[in-house]
């Protein structure tokens, strides 16, 4: 099956940092979301990018399909942004989700 | 508008119980996921629903679990004769369904239900 992988697995920034985050995944996909999940646990919609590039705020994403990667960039960290951001895949409808990093971004 | 609810937010249960998980997806979403998130597994997929077709339960551990949606709104996940390692937390989401087109796949998720079994 698909495999898709994060990195890094960790991330600790100081507010107002700039950071990337990378997925790749091993194999061609329909679509590719991005998440945040906040710390009660709720799976908060970033990015429905399954090319190209589209931003939000102070977050941007870039799909390269043809290459299988992803990336969501975070400008100007905040300390709302703490959590675990999770790229996910779709295989025939369902979603196969990444391990995830987790960011901590202190005051 | 609402989103995709769940409940109970917590279930704690004894070991060999049978347990009921519910979950609303948006109005008019025809697509319903379930996925469940352990510490050991991450985030994986269960059973899709997808109006009137089969649902695909390929991901579905084992035999104990089962899931049922009525009327192609709610759906009810059951596990039946808990183990401890049926602890977790049980994800629900929902999509306007492949017929609207590829935009209309992004899937929304409930809050969850965590399960406790002791």
């Amino acid at each position: 099956g698909i495999q898709v992988e994060q990195s890094p697995p960790d991330l600790i920034l100081q507010e107002g940092a700039n950071s990337t985050l990378r997925c790749n995944f091993s194999d061609s996909v329909n679509n590719l979301q991005w998440f945040h999940q906040n710390p009660w646990g709720q799976l908060i919609n970033l990015f429905y990018i399954p090319s190209g590039t589209k931003q939000n705020g102070r977050l941007s994403a870039t799909t390269v399909a043809t290459e299988r990667y992803s990336l969501l960039y975070i400008s100007s960290s905040q300390t709302t942004d703490s959590g675990v951001y999770f790229c996910a895949v779709v295989n025939t409808d369902k979603l196969i989700f990444g391990t995830g990093t987790r960011l901590q971004v202190f005051p | 508008g609402a989103g995709v609810s769940q409940s109970p937010s917590n279930k704690v249960t004894e070991k060999g119980k049978d347990v009921e998980l519910r979950c609303d997806p948006i109005s008019g979403h025809t697509a319903l996921y379930w996925y469940r998130q352990s510490l050991g597994q991450g985030l994986e997929f269960l059973i899709y629903f997808q109006g009137n077709s089969a649902p695909d339960k390929s991901g579905l551990p084992s035999d104990r679990f089962s899931a049922e949606r009525t009327g192609g709104s709610v759906s009810t996940l059951t596990i039946q004769r808990t183990q401890q390692e049926d602890s977790a937390v049980y994800l629900c989401a929902s999509s306007l369904g492949p017929r609207f087109g590829r935009i209309a796949n992004e899937q929304y998720f409930g809050p969850g239900t965590r399960l406790t079994v002791t």
